[in-house]
């Protein structure tokens, strides 16, 4: 595809439930990103991987969230046992290059619902 | 800590007039800077970069500006069009080691009025 994609847009998850979220990004880009926003807030960084190597999880809020981009490609955010305040939008986005200093291209984002 | 951040949270104009969006950020070692737009329910959308070694950078009726001494920059949009309302946020790149990743600030709404 022409542009990162995500899957599904809209989630509802029952609190407790677990959850993947999926990240296409454009071919060829070595650089992947992860992002949170919540209502009424800009993004905010979860984790990133060069490659298939995860290089800064930092962002992550717990060990309940997990990612994996195991061939450098597609990239899965996992949360387990979800919680009320993990509900969010979900951005992927990536880069040409590795380092994070060129411009990358976001995805339309999944938006997670726990009730 | 450090910090990106926008002065208003909401900024209305009239259709055709010019909009000027301003950002402040505080890591005085960052060095790229990137605007993005954000419609309802989509992604957020590259506008226009800048890097430190620079003080302004002009696109499409979109100009920014960096001033690296009061560390704050502007994104000024020509000519402001219906299609320019959403959220527009600023976002440094902050390096550690290798890898980089872009801090956000929240956000400024654009209303254009027709």
């Amino acid at each position: 595809g022409a542009g990162v994609s995500q899957s599904p847009r809209y989630k509802v998850a029952k609190r407790g439930q677990d959850v993947a979220l999926r990240c296409d990004p454009i071919s060829g880009h070595v650089s992947l990103f992860w992002y949170q926003q919540a209502l009424g807030q800009g993004p905010e960084f979860l984790t990133y991987f060069q490659n298939e190597a995860q290089l800064d999880k930092s962002g992550l809020p717990s060990d309940r969230f997990f990612a994996e981009r195991p061939e450098g490609s597609v990239s899965t955010l996992k949360i387990q046992r979800t919680q009320q305040e993990d509900s969010a939008v979900y951005l992927c986005a990536s880069s040409l290059a590795g380092g994070g200093d060129t411009e990358a291209f976001f995805g339309q984002g999944t938006r997670l619902t726990v009730v | 800590g450090e910090s990106v951040g926008l002065h208003l949270p909401t900024l209305s104009v009239q259709e055709g007039d010019n909009s000027i969006i301003n950002c402040a950020y505080s890591n005085s070692a960052s060095d790229y800077f990137i605007w993005y737009k954000q419609e309802s329910g989509k992604g957020p959308q590259f506008i226009i970069d800048i890097r430190s070694n620079m003080d302004k950078r002009q696109g499409q009726r979109v100009t920014v500006l960096l001033n690296k001494t009061v560390k704050h920059l502007s994104l000024q949009i020509a000519a402001t069009q219906p299609g320019d309302s959403a959220v527009y946020f600023c976002a440094e790149n902050r390096f550690s080691g290798n890898t980089g990743k872009l801090i956000f600030g929240q956000g400024t709404t654009l209303q254009v009025k027709p």
